[in-house]
């Protein structure tokens, strides 16, 4: 099955400093989803983008919807020790009359208070 | 809330075992998923269902077969468990696009 290009794979950062990570598919989507996985728990819904070009944001993160429909960025500004965890971008597309998704390999976020 | 229970956080079974994963939702969703997430591999999707007794194969379905007898409920089975089936097992529903994941079980088997 096909997977989608996330970066980078893992980071350290300061706290208060911003964070930038994307993800690359060589197919297009309909539907790009950003989602933010704690220690111990499953993935929960961030930021979900419909439309081309479409920036979201929400609090400290903002999100693009790649012109090409075959790209997405994710961004948090400030990061706090919080911010620690997986980020997973999703990529969403109707095939066989039902929406497909599939995941990014992941972006583990590391924050130094 | 969505709220996506699976029945066991942590579980260790024998190679060969039979292994049953359990998964209730409680928001009459329609559409719900199993995915295995590995290190470096992000989720893969395993199984999925759209309505009651209806399932469909994902990317790795190989070793796994699943059940929905309820709308609500949704089992993922190991018919022989293996070694490389050790994995973080994540359950969702959804609507529309957007998925609720419950938290996970971790299975090792030895």
């Amino acid at each position: 099955g096909q997977q989608l290009n996330q970066s980078p794979q893992s980071m350290f950062i300061q706290e208060g400093e911003d964070v930038s990570m994307n993800c690359t598919s060589s197919s297009i989507f309909n539907t790009w989803l950003w989602y933010k996985q704690d220690p111990g728990e499953g993935p929960v819904l961030l930021i979900a983008l419909y439309k081309a070009g479409e920036l979201t944001s929400n609090g400290r993160l903002t999100a693009q919807f790649g012109t090409t429909r075959k790209d997405s960025f994710l961004n948090i500004s400030a990061s706090i020790p919080s911010d620690v965890g997986i980020y997973f971008c999703a990529g969403q597309l109707n095939s066989g009359g039902y929406q497909k998704v599939t995941f990014g390999t992941g972006t583990k976020l590391q924050v130094i208070p | 809330d969505v709220k996506v229970t699976q029945s066991s956080r942590y579980l260790v079974k024998r190679t060969g075992e039979k292994v049953f994963l359990e998964c209730v939702q409680d928001m009459d969703h329609e559409n719900m998923f199993w995915y295995r997430q590995d290190p470096g591999l992000g989720l893969r999707l395993i199984y999925f269902s759209y309505d009651v007794k209806m399932k469909e194969k994902g990317d790795i379905p190989e070793g796994y077969s699943v059940s929905r007898e309820k709308k609500e409920r949704f089992s993922l089975i190991l018919e022989s468990a293996s070694t490389n089936q050790t994995s973080m097992y994540l359950c969702a529903s959804s609507f529309a696009s957007q998925n609720t994941f419950g938290s996970g079980t971790r299975l090792t088997v030895v």
